[in-house]
């Protein structure tokens, strides 16, 4: 089993639409998480981190379920801005700071 | 912007020439990473580092090697470029509990 498990996709959705991506990490002992944007030829950048109690920021919404393992993310009311591959990541605990990258799931939001 | 940059941004080179890339961050943070993101694969560790001279091997270091001999800079080195280094290599920083990356070079081994 990977460390971070993302489908790939492609989600290919309407504008207006709802879309949700989930991330299962399997070290239980997974300190910090984090979901990053990242557009064709850029690098990723951070669209929020993952809060125990969950939290949103406009439009997006993310969670945390740690007895499940797993990180979400919920996109509302999707605009065609909204269009690139979605990166969870997740920091392992102990003093070299590692971080576990999923591979990312593509979002296509179509007019 | 978050303080980072990366040089060169494209190289083209060839294969069996020594590369280096530069990655120089402003923010004086401790953790800086090197990482290369080919398709189907994701972004795969290099090396990274904690501090001045301390620096470890990620899960692809085979054929790299770093420096960090100042705060800022992050060396990546190539000793002797091969096609399968061909990739878009991108440095990162942690400040915090943030990731912040560089634009990222593109590298071509011909």
């Amino acid at each position: 089993r990977k460390e971070v498990e993302q489908d790939p996709g492609p989600f290919n959705v309407p504008e207006g639409a709802t879309v949700a991506f989930n991330c299962t990490y399997s070290n239980s002992a997974s300190q910090s998480f984090f979901w990053y944007r990242q557009d064709c030829r850029k690098e990723p950048k951070l669209l929020m981190s993952v809060y125990s109690s969950g939290n949103e920021d406009g439009r997006f919404t993310a969670q945390l379920n740690r007895a499940s393992q797993y990180i979400s993310l919920l996109i509302r009311d999707s605009k065609l801005s909204d269009s690139a591959t979605y990166l969870c990541v997740v920091l392992y605990p102990g003093n070299n700071r590692k971080l576990i990258w999923g591979l990312g799931t593509s979002l296509a939001v179509n007019p | 912007d978050a303080g980072i940059t990366q040089s060169p941004r494209h190289k083209v080179t060839e294969t069996g020439t020594p590369v280096t890339l530069r990655c120089h961050q402003t923010e004086n943070h401790r953790y800086m990473y090197w990482y290369r993101q080919d398709p189907g694969h994701g972004l795969r560790l290099i090396h990274y580092s904690y501090g001045v001279k301390d620096t470890d091997k990620g899960e692809v270091s085979d054929g790299y090697s770093v420096s960090r001999s100042k705060t800022e800079d992050f060396l990546l080195t190539l000793e002797s470029a091969t096609s399968s280094q061909t990739s878009v290599y991108f440095c990162a920083m942690t400040g915090g509990n943030t990731i912040y990356f560089g634009e990222g070079s593109w590298l071509t081994v011909v």
